[in-house]
């Protein structure tokens, strides 16, 4: 049973460029959100994709988009990159049958360095 | 708004000794409460989770927590700490509503020393 996975594993990007960060869910799961971690810092809720539309979002600014497709993995999209983006970005899959006492399942993340 | 504190930055334990690492969340009602883990370079692996009920967690790799709902805490604990237990440690909660958001704190880094 594949758990969550991402890709790609690093990413090194200069500032004003844009890049897309992709997640497959664990199997059986239909609900992905997506986290920034910054270094030294706990995992920050970015947003929440659910039946291919954004459910919930944290504070973040509008350049952090993301999408859903219908086999539920999901792209999250960072527009005009500042060099505070730099962060692992996680991509956690739960199921909604199992809410609201679901149980969130994180990827190994995808780390960003913005130059 | 709903706030997570983990007052220890770091810890450090000998191999063998007892572990218990602080959690105080902020919150007008129960919420849901997790820890997770995390080693370097790792995506974060849950330990338990606290949803109603019983008090006391069990959770895996011989992990527990337990819920005061009076001190508003969620503190884990392990009884012989080993020494691949060396990682970051993160709780976190969520509203109990219809999905999940989960706030987390900033973490505990635990050292194992021999």
């Amino acid at each position: 049973d594949a758990g969550v996975t991402q890709s790609p594993t690093h990413l090194i990007k200069t500032r004003g460029q844009q890049v897309t960060l992709r997640c497959s869910p664990k199997s059986g799961h239909d609900t992905v959100s997506w986290y920034q971690q910054a270094l030294g810092q706990g995992p920050q809720f970015i947003f929440q994709y659910y039946e291919e539309e954004e459910r919930q979002r944290g504070n973040f600014p509008d350049r952090f988009s993301g999408h859903q497709f219908p086999n539920y993995s999901s792209e999250l999209n960072v527009n005009a990159l500042l060099l505070g983006d730099s962060a692992l970005y996680l991509c956690a899959s739960s199921s909604a049958r199992e809410a609201p006492t679901d149980t969130q399942y994180f990827g190994p993340g995808t780390r960003l360095t913005v130059l | 708004a709903q706030s997570v504190t983990q007052p220890d930055i770091h810890i450090t334990v000998s191999e063998g000794a007892s572990l218990e690492l602080r959690c105080n969340y902020s919150y007008g009602a129960t919420p849901y409460l997790f820890w997770y883990v995390q080693s370097p370079g790792q995506g974060l692996q849950l330990l338990l989770k606290y949803f109603s009920g019983d008090t006391l967690v069990q959770g895996i790799k011989g992990f527990e927590a337990e819920f005061k709902r009076s001190q508003s805490s969620f503190n884990l604990r392990k009884p012989s700490v080993h020494w691949s237990d060396a990682a970051e440690y993160f709780c976190a909660v969520a509203l109990n509503t219809g999905f999940q958001k989960l706030v987390f704190g900033t973490g505990t880094r635990l050292l194992v020393s021999p």
